[in-house]
């Protein structure tokens, strides 16, 4: 596609659900990226796919927190038992190359609110 | 790991005047600065980036400078127009994949 696609824009979870965000890389784009940015904040890294492997999980928060990719394109990070503190936009950056040092493509991200 | 200081936090302009954002950084091993341009509600996009063997890069009304001496780089952006008004991020990275942002600058240029 022409650019980072992320699904749904918005998602308002009630405290305790599951919730599950979705990323459609730029078609090709070998590294695919999953950051939070709280409201204020600047982003903050989550984790890094190259292909279909997890490279980089170390910017996960709990263990509530999965990302996968399998086919090497789209990726869904997932929060299990949501929690109030959770509530931020996530955002999806994609990149052709292997390290990433083309620098990133963001999407326009998913904003959860946890209420 | 890498921490990331922005400074300052909010800056007004008067239209055509310059604006600069400061930034310092940690670790001595980043070797890659870009700085991105977020507008309201919308994705952060890549407006100029340099890597630690250049010290000054420049790209129209923009330019970013270097200072690996002393761990800064700035953004300076000059004859500022109403369309430059947004939030501005600085990031560093170590191993060209992850990106640690400064907290954001909020860039307000008056009419």
């Amino acid at each position: 596609g022409a650019g980072v696609s992320q699904s749904p824009r918005y998602k308002v979870a009630k405290r305790g659900q599951d919730v599950a965000l979705r990323c459609d890389p730029i078609s090709g784009h070998v590294s695919l990226f999953w950051y939070q940015q709280a409201l204020g904040q600047g982003p903050e890294f989550l984790t890094y796919f190259q292909n279909e492997a997890q490279l980089d999980k170390s910017g996960l928060p709990s263990d509530r927190f999965f990302a996968e990719r399998p086919e090497g394109s789209v990726s869904t990070l997932k929060i299990q038992r949501t929690q109030q503190e959770d509530s931020a936009v996530y955002l999806c950056a994609s990149s052709r190359s292997a390290e990433g040092s083309y620098g990133y493509t963001f999407g326009s991200g998913t904003r959860l609110t946890v209420v | 790991g890498e921490n990331v200081e922005q400074h300052p936090s909010t800056l007004s302009v008067q239209e055509g005047d310059s604006a600069v954002i400061k930034c310092t950084y940690s670790d001595s091993a980043s070797n890659y600065f870009p700085w991105y341009k977020q507008e309201l509600g919308k994705r952060p996009q890549l407006i100029i980036d340099i890597r630690s063997n250049v010290g000054e890069k420049k790209d129209q009304r923009i330019a970013v400078t270097l200072n690996k001496t002393a761990k800064h780089f700035s953004l300076h952006i000059t004859e500022t127009q109403p369309e430059d008004s947004a939030v501005y991020f600085c990031a560093a990275s170590t191993d060209d994949y992850k990106l640690s942002f400064g907290a954001g600058t909020t860039v307000t240029v008056r009419a």
